[in-house]
């Protein structure tokens, strides 16, 4: 059974560039959210996305945006780059189902370093 | 408004329990999580607690709540090597999904 999954490890970027990073949820899950962790801090949420729409943002700029498709697996777009976007971006998923919704598992995440 | 806080460090020798404590702001949380993160991974979920239970226990960890001082800890038997990582508390928004975090308690042990 597979875990949650984030491509790529690693990224590059330079200021001003946009960048897409992927994850697919943990088999049987449904909702993705994605978290934001700068170096020495906590996970700070970014949104959440279930049944391919936008169900919760945090405080976030509009530079920030993502999408899910229908296999669930999602993508987080970030345009407009800022030094300050440095940082692990953590994709977690959960089921909807009413048993189960406290339930969220992380991915190993993805580095992002902006130059 | 909604804040989780936690100590930053922790030292214990191998062998030894340890408590790791947080305290929370949001009074209508339904879950509140202990995760673990070791360097350069992600998250790994160690247990939760639901937010009607005083205690839970699950092999070596003990979760204690403590609901009228928003006050929530971590117990770790027997601790090992193993353990030296940094753990996050977090409270489950009761508004929907979103989880806020603490800052990470770094946990150091000591053989």
């Amino acid at each position: 059974d597979a875990g949650v999954t984030q491509s790529p490890t690693h990224l590059i970027k330079t200021r001003g560039q946009q960048v897409t990073l992927r994850c697919s949820p943990k088999s049987g899950h449904d909702t993705v959210s994605w978290y934001q962790q700068a170096l020495g801090q906590g996970p700070q949420f970014i949104f959440q996305y279930y049944e391919e729409e936008e169900r919760q943002r945090g405080n976030f700029p509009d530079r920030f945006s993502g999408h899910q498709f229908p296999n669930y697996s999602s993508e987080l777009n970030v345009n407009a780059l800022l030094l300050g976007d440095s940082a692990l971006y953590l994709c977690a998923s959960s089921t909807s189902h009413r048993d189960a919704t406290y339930e969220q598992y992380f991915g190993p995440g993805t580095r992002l370093t902006v130059t | 408004g909604e804040d989780v806080e936690q100590s930053l460090f922790l030292s214990v020798r191998e062998g030894d329990s340890s408590v790791i404590n947080c305290t929370y702001t949001d009074s209508s949380s339904t879950y509140l999580y202990w995760y673990k993160q070791e360097p350069g991974a992600g998250l790994q979920l160690l247990t939760y607690i639901f937010s009607n239970m005083d205690m839970k226990q699950d092999q070596r960890l003990t979760v204690l709540l403590n609901k009228k001082d928003k006050h929530l800890s971590l117990r770790i038997a027997d601790t090992q090597t193993g353990d030296s990582a940094i753990y996050f508390c977090a409270e489950k928004d009761n508004q929907g999904g979103k989880l806020i975090f603490g800052q990470g308690t770094e946990l150091s042990v000591k053989p």
